[in-house]
């Protein structure tokens, strides 16, 4: 089974709207914490946002938010007010074990484009 | 003042060679690890290194090896390449002493192509 579910492989969006990539998680593991990377065309992997099982509130970084849903076992990933740059792949990774050496879980990811 | 750097970004090499690629950081993680992303952009963990504590995912196929002369360096040595090993190959590091929030900073990534 899958441990980090993204359902969507493509999306094309409108610039300046509102975007949400979709991530689910399967865990046994009350300790774990869920991230976001953004990987654009040039290769480079970027941290994007963090959200700790259990943190109270839904982490914010600037544009991005994680609309994280502990009972569902989800942690969607809501870019606001898009932009051309947005446009790459993006990860959602999960780490179990309350920060062990273990590394990260990652899902497919999802190839999001930002149209003008 | 690259945070995660490794050499070469690209590697092109013949079927049955030994190459390593090697990965630096200066942020003061305790931790680094290997990665593969594969031709459908998967990324999975490869190795995991702490403190001299080696975790190694058991599907890696015993030619690779990591060599880590000391905390700030965690180098990828591969035997007998294969022509399943073209992938990118990316290096990260976190301060996992530091708590489970702590992200993972990836280097640029190695490009393997096996010819």
């Amino acid at each position: 089974a899958q441990k980090i579910t993204q359902t969507q492989p493509g999306m094309f969006v409108q610039e300046k709207e509102a975007v949400t990539l979709d991530c689910t998680y399967d865990t046994s593991d009350p300790s774990y914490g869920l991230f976001w990377y953004k990987q654009p065309s040039s290769g480079e992997m970027i941290f994007l946002i963090y959200q700790g099982s259990y943190d109270q509130q839904n982490a914010t970084e600037g544009r991005y938010s994680l609309n994280f849903q502990k009972a569902r076992k989800s942690a969607n990933l809501v870019i606001s007010a898009s932009q051309l740059g947005d446009s790459a792949m993006y990860f959602c990774a999960m780490r179990e074990r309350g920060g062990g050496a273990d590394g990260l879980t990652f899902g497919k990811g999802t190839h999001l484009i930002i149209q003008p | 003042d690259t945070a995660v750097s490794q050499t070469p970004k690209y590697l092109v090499t013949q079927m049955g060679n030994d190459k390593s690629i090697k990965c630096e950081q200066n942020l003061g993680h305790d931790t680094m690890y290997w990665y593969k992303q594969d031709s459908k952009k998967f990324l999975k963990i490869m190795f995991s290194y702490n403190n001299k504590e080696l975790i190694i995912n058991e599907t890696v196929p015993n030619r690779f090896s990591p060599k880590s002369p000391d905390k700030a360096h965690l180098n990828l040595h591969i035997n007998s390449l294969e022509l399943g090993d073209s992938a990118v190959y990316f290096c990260a590091s976190s301060q996992v002493k530091g708590g489970s929030n702590q992200p993972q900073h990836f280097g640029d990534g190695t490009r393997l192509s096996i010819l």
